[in-house]
């Protein structure tokens, strides 16, 4: 089955500081993988996403690259700020069968960045 | 309208009552999508709809859920006879088409539904 496994938190860290929150997958086939961002009081919206082995997504300084043979997708940020203060999920797309186009995704990982 | 509007945005029932939840999806779009976060837990799949079709409703967790969708636009998502464990924030979403991989979906707000 399909299933997305996430670094659980909740992660606080000073400005400017290093960010990893681990993500890791497990799919049939070939999914395409997201991450998705919630800003306090805001919808889930979509930060950056990955369709294919090696392809690394990018978006507001934030960077995750598709890795098939980890089967990761760890979300990083070289130095985060406080407004990236929000709740992350890293989450799949099912590629075939019955399940295509349905977003499996993982728990969620709530990050504080303290000024 | 411009993002997917969810309505209301609280709602406090009491065990055995029932509660419709709202969805508006943006305009154009043909696919809508259902899911429920509960407290320290992933978004869980409930259903989603093509159109007014609902090809898959293995999501949903017992036959007191039902949803429904008209004109391809608005949806309910209706719990009968509500117990404690359906507390959550139920989530609705909708992107252009389904059957894309990667397809980017658009969420709404939710609603916080608290069951006492």
């Amino acid at each position: 089955g399909n299933s997305v496994t996430q670094m659980e938190g909740p992660v606080t860290l000073s400005e400017e500081a290093f960010l990893t929150i681990n993500c890791t997958y497990t799919a049939t086939g070939y999914p395409s993988l997201f991450w998705y961002v919630q800003y306090p009081g805001e919808g889930l919206q979509l930060l950056l996403k990955a369709t294919k082995a090696d392809d690394k997504g990018s978006n507001k300084g934030f960077e995750a690259t598709y890795r098939k043979e980890t089967t990761s997708f760890h979300l990083e940020k070289g130095s985060v700020q406080v407004s990236d203060s929000a709740v992350y999920f890293c989450a799949l797309s099912s590629d075939r069968g019955s399940t295509l186009g349905r977003l499996y995704f993982g728990r969620g990982t709530q990050l504080t960045v303290w000024p | 309208g411009a993002g997917v509007s969810q309505s209301p945005s609280n709602k406090v029932t009491e065990k055995g009552k029932d509660v419709e939840l709202r969805c508006d999806p943006i305009s154009g779009h043909t696919a809508l999508y259902w899911y429920r976060q509960r407290l320290g837990q992933g978004l869980e799949f409930l259903i989603y709809f093509q159109g007014n079709s609902a090809p898959d409703k293995s999501g949903l967790p017992s036959d007191r859920f039902s949803a429904e969708r008209t004109g391809e636009s608005v949806s309910t998502l209706t719990i009968q006879r509500t117990q404690q464990e359906d507390s959550a924030v139920y989530l609705c979403a909708s992107s252009l088409a389904v059957g894309q991989p990667n397809e980017k979906l658009f969420f709404g707000s939710g609603t916080q539904l608290s069951v006492l």
